[in-house]
């Protein structure tokens, strides 16, 4: 059984302070999403990564896909108030299993 | 491009009782998975459609069960309601599996409360 481990579970920051939350597996993954979700809504999808090593850049976040494509992180530059939500990790095993595994999220809230 | 759709929104149903769930996934999507999220647990794999076939069922009892419909569009099923089933239930629609392919989109998802 494939898992996925987030840290921190909860983060409360003031605005303007930088982030960093991390998504850690023993086990390899094809493709790794980030998503945030709101209270009472869907997970809404950041970004996908895929090649180990990669960066991606998304406004203030910034995403890294591990060269062993184990792990994750996310990045976040000058916090706001809008970027509080529980942010979640998920990935594909790429052996055909067609789920996604998810780690259990990170809450964060920005204090204005 | 309309999003994923979930019918209904909210729920409250009685032990016992069974609950049907829907989802439409967006245009041209063939693959709807659905998850149960909870506090303790996070979010849980269901099962996975694709092209009306069951290609994966998660780890939960037969009394959860789905469908998909020729259009994609999807159902899930759960009798016998327990209190542990209360949760938000999430359909996830992507258009193919795979790498980069692998990207799931979420509706806003039923809260289903048991009592």
């Amino acid at each position: 059984t494939q898992l996925l481990e987030q840290s921190p579970q909860f983060l409360s920051i003031q605005e303007g302070e930088n982030l960093t939350v991390y998504c850690n597996s023993s086990s390899v993954f094809s493709s790794l999403q980030w998503y945030r979700q709101e209270p009472g809504e869907g997970p809404v999808l950041l970004v996908t990564v895929v090649t180990g090593g990669e960066v991606k850049k998304l406004k203030r976040l910034t995403f890294q896909f591990g060269d062993a494509r184990k792990d994750s992180s996310l990045h976040i530059t000058a916090a706001q108030p809008g970027d509080t939500g529980l942010y979640l990790c998920a990935g594909d095993d790429g052996a055909g299993s067609y789920q996604l595994t998810f780690g259990k999220g990170t809450k964060l809230s920005v204090i204005p | 491009k309309a999003g994923v759709t979930q019918t209904p929104r909210y729920l409250i149903k009685t032990r016992g009782q069974q609950v049907t769930l829907s989802c439409s996934p967006i245009s041209g999507h063939r693959s709807v998975s659905w998850y149960q999220q909870t506090p303790g647990q996070g979010l849980q794999f269901l099962f996975e459609y694709f092209s009306e076939t069951q290609r994966n069922k998660g780890n939960f009892p037969g009394r959860f069960s789905g469908r998909q419909f020729s259009n994609s569009r999807s159902e899930m099923n759960v009798s016998t309601l327990e209190l542990g089933d209360s949760a938000l239930y999430l359909c996830a629609s992507s258009p193919e599996w795979g790498g980069a392919d692998t990207e799931a989109f979420f509706g806003q998802g039923t809260r289903l409360t048991v009592v």
